[in-house]
């Protein structure tokens, strides 16, 4: 257990329906991260947050896609009208990202959750 | 965006040193060498990271020559429980993920 949380560990919906994911991060952690996984690949980044702003998105990441930090603790995942193709493992991630100047040194070390399934019918 | 190439798979015994390549041609100045573990049905897990020359932990070590175009994950000793897969990531630490991808990664097998 890393200390990251998901919820729900699983999810089938039906093909055109709304599903939300929840992601509870390390409490201390300011980076949170969303990954999407299909089987035999590598996670595939889909977007993240420092804090409650929300970065970086994926050049590949469907409006379809949309994610939320709201008080920089938990994040949710929504996606609409979902499609067969979305169906994956939805991971998330955070860190304690810090970046010192006078050194140079970063330290980024990413904490994965277990994991969300989506099964898309 | 530095593309990282590994193998597919490899096999070993338990008890042996496993010694995982991967190769990044276009690694940028500012790029780490990141390597993550994963078990079915869990997310990845921190294994160890690094710049230049070696690195070690307790669980593992990673060796950069000086060029840094490949980079090698070195595992003492496996056990069953090291069979899983084994992901190369390459790219900056400060920004986010879409100069930083995962690969197809290597699929360890450890056996008695």
């Amino acid at each position: 257990d890393t200390g990251v949380s998901q919820d729900p560990r699983h999810k089938i919906t039906k093909r055109g329906q709304n599903v939300t994911f929840r992601c509870d991060p390390i409490s201390e952690h300011n980076r949170l991260y969303w990954y999407r996984q299909t089987l035999g690949q590598g996670p595939e980044f889909l977007t993240y947050f420092q804090n409650e702003a929300q970065l970086e998105k994926s050049r590949l990441l469907s409006d379809r896609f949309s994610a939320e930090r709201p008080k920089g603790s938990f994040s949710t995942l929504e996606i609409q009208r979902t499609e067969q193709g979305d169906s994956a493992m939805y991971l998330c991630a955070s860190s304690n990202f810090s970046w010192l100047a006078e050194s140079g040194k970063v330290y980024n070390e990413q904490f994965f959750g277990p994991g969300t399934r989506l099964t898309v019918l | 965006l530095a593309k990282t190439t590994q193998p597919i798979s490899m096999d070993s015994y338990e008890g042996q040193e496993v010694n995982i390549t991967c190769s990044h041609n276009n690694i940028a100045t500012n790029d780490y060498i990141t390597w993550y573990q994963q078990f079915p049905s869990q997310g990845p897990r921190f294994i160890i990271q690094g710049y230049k020359t070696k690195v070690t932990n307790e669980v593992a070590s990673l060796f950069i020559p000086a060029d840094r175009k490949s980079s090698t994950l070195s595992l003492p000793r496996v056990s069953l429980s090291d069979t899983a897969v084994y992901y190369c990531l390459v790219g900056p630490l400060t920004g986010g993920g879409n100069k930083l991808t995962f690969g197809t990664g290597t699929q360890l097998k450890v056996e008695l």
